[in-house]
């Protein structure tokens, strides 16, 4: 098993430009979700979804999109992308039984100019 | 509402001497409490959880965490530290019976020295 992947693993955009960030598991997880790192601060849940479909705001979704039409891939959409959301995204997934634990893709490192 | 305190931002020990990274936690109902091992560019390494029975958990290399509910604390700890062990640590905690929205403290970068 690859576990979660993600691509790219850096990036750099200018403001305003758009580009979508890859998530991939290949363990039939239902539940899947993005997170952001940024100093200081841990990780804060972007979007998240329970299945193909389905998704949900986390605590900081505001200028990122997310959809689900299958159960492996989960992207996410910077749609006009500024300075603040220069940050290291990560993906993770986990199963939807009791005391699962969520698993963690490498990480994608963008800059935004 | 969940959230997750870990008081200090960066815990040092000499390499050998025991190690407690601290974690305190709030969220209602029964929580289910994760520790997790970030290494430099890496991603998020799974170390270990609680979610029901004994109050003290073993994980990978080495490291444990007591829960201590009336303290509503996850401290993780091991006995003898290694050089190898720094790197940024996080707890997470989650509502038991929750469709898995974990809640991350902001991180405590252990530095151990020879």
């Amino acid at each position: 098993n690859a576990g979660v992947t993600q691509t790219p693993k850096f990036q750099v955009l200018k403001t305003g430009q758009s580009m979508t960030l890859q998530c991939a598991q290949d363990m039939n997880h239902e539940y899947m979700s993005w997170y952001r790192q940024d100093p200081g601060m841990g990780l804060r849940l972007i979007h998240y979804s329970v299945g193909a479909g389905i998704t949900d705001q986390g605590e900081v979704p505001n200028g990122y999109n997310v959809s689900r039409s299958t159960t492996e891939d989960f992207p996410l959409r910077l749609l006009s992308a500024a300075p603040s959301q220069t940050s290291v995204y990560f993906c993770a997934s986990t199963g939807l039984s009791e005391g699962d634990t969520q698993y963690f893709g490498p990480g994608t490192r963008l800059t935004v100019l | 509402a969940q959230s997750v305190a870990q008081p200090e931002d960066q815990v040092n020990v000499a390499e050998g001497n025991p190690l407690t990274v601290k974690c305190t936690y709030s969220v209602s109902g029964n929580p289910y409490l994760f520790w997790y091992v970030q290494y430099p560019n890496r991603g998020l390494q799974f170390l270990l959880k609680y979610i029901t029975g004994d109050n003290l958990v073993k994980g990978s290399y080495g490291f444990e965490a007591e829960f201590n509910k009336s303290q509503t604390s996850f401290h993780l700890k091991k006995p003898s530290a290694l050089v190898s062990d720094s790197a940024l640590y996080f707890c997470a905690v989650r509502r038991a019976g929750t469709a898995s929205k974990l809640t991350f403290g902001t991180g405590t970068r252990l530095q151990v020295t020879l």
